[in-house]
């Protein structure tokens, strides 16, 4: 089955400075990449998501790339804000069922201010 | 829209009790319903993929007796963990999809603290 690898587990920057987070998968047939951002208690939810027929998606001060050649995907967030503090976690999924992700082990971002 | 809702929130039970949780797509119609097992501070790990009208299909390791899964309707799926012991607390999570016109994605339920004393 597909396996996901995150790093680093844990990341502390100074608000506005840019965040860097990054998954490698293992299956060559997912094609769907979507990024979850959990604060603590809450559900995840979704921030940003990028198929494989796209290298780079962005919204604001979030973007995701994706290199399908070397199987690994990133998280950036730009002049990050103390509100951007959570556990983000990446996810990997094959064709249209998308919700039948598999994780990474999460990320816990401190955002310093 | 996409809103999926889960209930109860947080739950207590004694040893040996069982528990239902619902997932309930509000505004759409979710053909198929993921539940997801979160221990503190590590990842969601999938449980078992929930078809309306047909049976669940549960992931290696998942006692399907012990986390009894229905999806009775296109807006309703219910797990039951039965005979509930201290080692079955954490937290539960559906996700409901696909989502209409046309969204990517899966919608996740607001979870379900489960704590058995």
């Amino acid at each position: 089955g597909e396996n996901v690898e995150q790093h680093p587990s844990t990341l502390s920057v100074q608000e506005g400075d840019s965040a860097v987070i990054k998954c490698t998968y293992s299956d060559s047939a997912s094609n769907y990449f979507p990024w979850y951002k959990q604060e603590l208690g809450k559900r995840p939810q979704l921030i940003i998501d990028i198929r494989s027929n796209v290298g780079e998606k962005k919204d604001q001060r979030i973007a995701v790339t994706l290199n399908k050649t070397a199987k690994h995907f990133s998280l950036h967030i730009t002049e990050t804000q103390p509100e951007d503090s959570a556990v983000y976690f990446c996810a990997a999924s094959i064709g249209t069922n998308a919700g039948k992700s598999t994780f990474g082990d999460g990320t816990t971002l401190t955002v310093k201010p | 829209g996409a809103v999926v809702s889960q209930h109860p929130s947080r739950v207590i039970c004694k040893s040996g009790t069982s528990v239902k949780i619902e997932c309930r797509s509000l505004d759409f119609q979710a053909t198929t319903m993921f539940w997801y097992r979160q221990f503190p501070k590590q990842s969601l790990m999938l449980m078992a993929t929930s078809n309306e009208g047909s049976k669940a299909t549960y992931e290696q390791g998942v006692e399907k007796d012990k986390f009894l899964i229905n999806h009775a309707s296109l807006t309703l799926s219910t797990l039951t963990v039965t005979s509930a012991h201290p080692e079955d607390s954490s937290f539960y999570i559906c996700s409901a999809g696909p989502l209409p016109r046309g969204l990517d994605g899966y919608t996740f339920g607001s979870g379900t603290r489960l704590t058995v004393v």
